[in-house]
């Protein structure tokens, strides 16, 4: 079946932790997509990706890294300098910048 | 203005019912307009695509009115699994990025 997968799905972590969420597609799509939501709240962009070996910062990037090393695969990492990493981390993919995106079923990030 | 506004609800409506909810919208040059659908807990599937003047799947209906800036959704005959978050998205001019509207819950009633 072609989708998105992302693992886990509950993460918890201790402060001063880093953590690395990860997110795979095999739906040959081009653009990847990092989104953070917090209850009450619209999805807010973390980090895209155009095309492998490229990203570009979203609209709360800090604290946060990602790579795009392979086509498929789009990881995130949430470091220890991210204030309030607890939140619903969403990861999405799309064909085009105008285009239809689909979304994974998320990891639920809990810092202890 | 919020780049996606939209009225949070809930929306209470009983079984059967027609409900309606708009989206605003502030960049005059977006295109492309999605409904998403989210279920407590769970990541947003998309409902509807609208890319010119509206777009129909059975009871679901997408409006777009560009003048005045905004997308709406109308549901017929609701059904009790029609119950979620609706979310407006509209892609940004010009970039990859997508803008959330915060959602309208509704709640069908038995």
């Amino acid at each position: 079946d072609g989708g998105i997968t992302q693992s886990p799905k509950y993460l918890f972590r201790k402060e001063g932790q880093n953590v690395t969420l990860s997110c795979e597609q095999n739906l040959n799509h081009d653009a990847m997509y990092w989104y953070r939501q917090d209850p009450g709240q619209g999805l807010r962009l973390i980090y895209y990706s155009q095309i492998v070996n490229d990203f570009q910062k979203g609209d709360i990037a800090e604290g946060y890294s990602v790579s795009r090393e392979k086509k498929e695969s789009f990881p995130l990492t949430v470091t220890s300098a991210q204030k309030n990493p607890t939140a619903f981390y969403l990861c999405a993919s799309s064909t085009s910048r105008t285009d239809t995106q689909y979304f994974g079923p998320g990891t639920r990030l809990t810092v202890l | 203005r919020k780049e996606v506004e939209q009225d949070p609800g809930p929306f209470n409506v009983p079984e059967g019912a027609t409900v309606a909810f708009n989206c605003t919208y502030s960049n005059s040059a977006s295109q492309s307009f999605f409904w998403y659908r989210q279920d407590c807990r769970k990541e947003p599937k998309l409902l509807m695509s609208v890319y010119s003047s509206g777009n129909e799947d059975g009871r679901f209906t997408a409006q777009l009115n560009r003048a005045s800036q905004y997308i709406s959704l109308l549901i017929r005959d609701s059904k009790l699994s029609d119950s979620a978050t609706y979310l407006c998205v509209v892609p940004r001019g010009g970039t990859y990025k997508y803008i959330f509207g915060t959602g309208t819950r509704l709640k069908v009633l038995a």
